[in-house]
């Protein structure tokens, strides 16, 4: 059974700090992984998906980066606002036959003071 | 393109009752698949729906079910409400091979 666990469950930084958020997996046969963003009593909003292929992805200050063969997958942060804070969750996408069938973390709880 | 879309966002129900909710996936996307969030359990998985077939099932016990229509609109139904059911319940849609999840936002449902 798949077990994902993010590490820290939550991170208080200063703005402008750089920062990293952790996730593992401990079945590395997946299919790819997602990194998503929640604000408090909202639903969610996709920042990056990694197909397992891929060793990283980027899209602005964000960069998601994925070792398969380790379990682990890291969500860099660059120049933190306190616009960023919010739950960060990642969830790993099964293969086969398994759709629509993520497994999420715990979620990281980000708050960046000005 | 529209999002996906919840309805209602939030509803309030009391012990016994049950409850029927709704989304509408990003057009063009065939998969729908729907999440339950609670502070102590975190995000679970549901049930998945493609054209109208469920194809695959979490945890939950039978009073939860759901269903697919033609335009790919789906309904989950929880019948005979218990407290632990309040939750914020989360719709996601996919449309591509890379199986990437798009998620509504969600309906807060409260069992009195």
């Amino acid at each position: 059974k798949q077990e994902v666990t993010q590490i820290p469950a939550a991170l208080s930084v200063p703005e402008g700090e750089n920062l990293v958020l952790n996730c593992s997996f401990t079945d590395s046969a997946i299919y790819n992984l997602q990194w998503f963003r929640q604000d408090p009593g909202k639903g969610l909003t996709s920042l990056l998906l990694i197909q397992s292929s891929q060793r990283e992805q980027t899209s602005g200050r964000l960069n998601a980066s994925l070792d398969k063969s380790s379990g682990r997958s890291t969500l860099y942060i660059a120049a933190s606002q306190p616009g960023d804070s919010a739950t960060y969750l990642c969830a790993v996408i099964p293969g086969g036959t398994s759709y629509g069938k993520l497994t999420f973390g715990q979620g990281t709880i980000l708050t960046v003071h000005p | 393109k529209a999002g996906v879309t919840q309805t209602p966002r939030y509803l309030i129900k009391t012990r016994g009752q049950q409850v029927t909710l709704s989304c509408s996936p990003i057009s063009g996307h065939r998969s729908v698949s729907w999440y339950q969030q609670t502070p102590g359990q975190g995000l679970q998985f549901l049930f998945e729906y493609f054209s109208e077939t469920q194809r695959n099932k979490g945890n939950f016990p039978g009073r939860f079910s759901g269903r697919q229509f033609s335009n790919s609109r789906s309904e989950m139904n929880v019948s005979t409400l218990e407290l632990g059911d309040s939750a914020l319940y989360l719709c996601a849609s996919s449309g591509s091979d890379v199986r990437e999840q798009f998620f509504g936002p969600g309906t807060r449902l409260t069992v009195l």
